[in-house]
């Protein structure tokens, strides 16, 4: 499977504690974004890397995430001091950027990483 | 006020009907559209994008865009149970990293 994959699909853990997923992006792919999706609502975006580089940051972020992309291919998240309003999806897409030929970007999503705050 | 606009549903429709799907939003410097399809506990899918106003056709789906109202649809023709799913539509501004805003996605159900 040569698509977008997270990991772990599932973690559920304790208000307190820190937790860290891992976004493998399709090969190539230069451009990699974060998501959180909640319950009843759509994927809202939380960062994006230009290959090693963190580009921008959304004000979803609060300084209790963080994320990196050490070497311009897979990514990490961390939430230090978990939440119970952190429990969402965390969804990882990536891309090769516009299109020379229509502009368009196509994202590439993965299967996401639920997490569950107690 | 949100971004963008969508009706949550659920939209529940018999095998065969058309459906019709549909956001608005508010910021002007969307200029790229797009439609998803996410099955249960799975990652969004691409369907559909379009560029600025005007029609695009894909099989049995349609994407329909009217800048000028801020206004945004998804025609499904001839729906199939396997087209069950939630559709979210989403748009990014031009240039930069084409961050996506999402609405908040229409549930629908298609029986049989």
């Amino acid at each position: 499977d040569t698509g977008v994959s997270q990991d772990p699909r599932h973690k559920i853990t304790k208000r307190g504690q820190n937790v860290t997923f891992r976004c493998d992006p399709i090969s190539e792919h230069n451009r990699l974004y974060w998501y959180r999706q909640t319950l009843g609502q759509g994927p809202e975006f939380l960062t994006y890397f230009q290959n090693e580089a963190q580009l921008e940051k959304s004000r979803l972020l609060s300084d209790r995430f963080s994320a990196e992309r050490p070497k311009g291919s897979f990514s990490t998240l961390e939430i230090q001091r978990t939440e119970q309003g952190d429990s969402a999806m965390y969804l990882c897409a990536s891309s090769l950027g516009n299109s020379p030929v229509s502009g368009i970007e196509t994202q590439y999503f993965g299967p996401g990483t639920r997490l569950l705050v107690l | 006020q949100k971004e963008v606009e969508q009706d949550p549903g659920p939209l529940s429709v018999p095998e065969g009907a058309i459906v019709s799907l549909n956001c608005t939003y508010s910021n002007s410097a969307f200029q790229y559209f797009m439609w998803y399809r996410q099955y249960s506990r799975k990652g969004p899918e691409l369907l559909m994008y379009t560029y600025s106003s005007g029609n695009k056709e894909d099989g049995r789906f349609t994407a329909q865009v009217d800048k000028s109202s801020k206004y945004i649809s998804l025609f499904i023709r001839d729906s199939q149970p396997s087209d069950s799913a939630t559709y979210l539509c989403a748009m990014s501004a031009v240039g930069g990293g084409n961050k996506l805003t999402f609405g908040t996605g229409t549930q629908l159900k298609v029986e049989l």
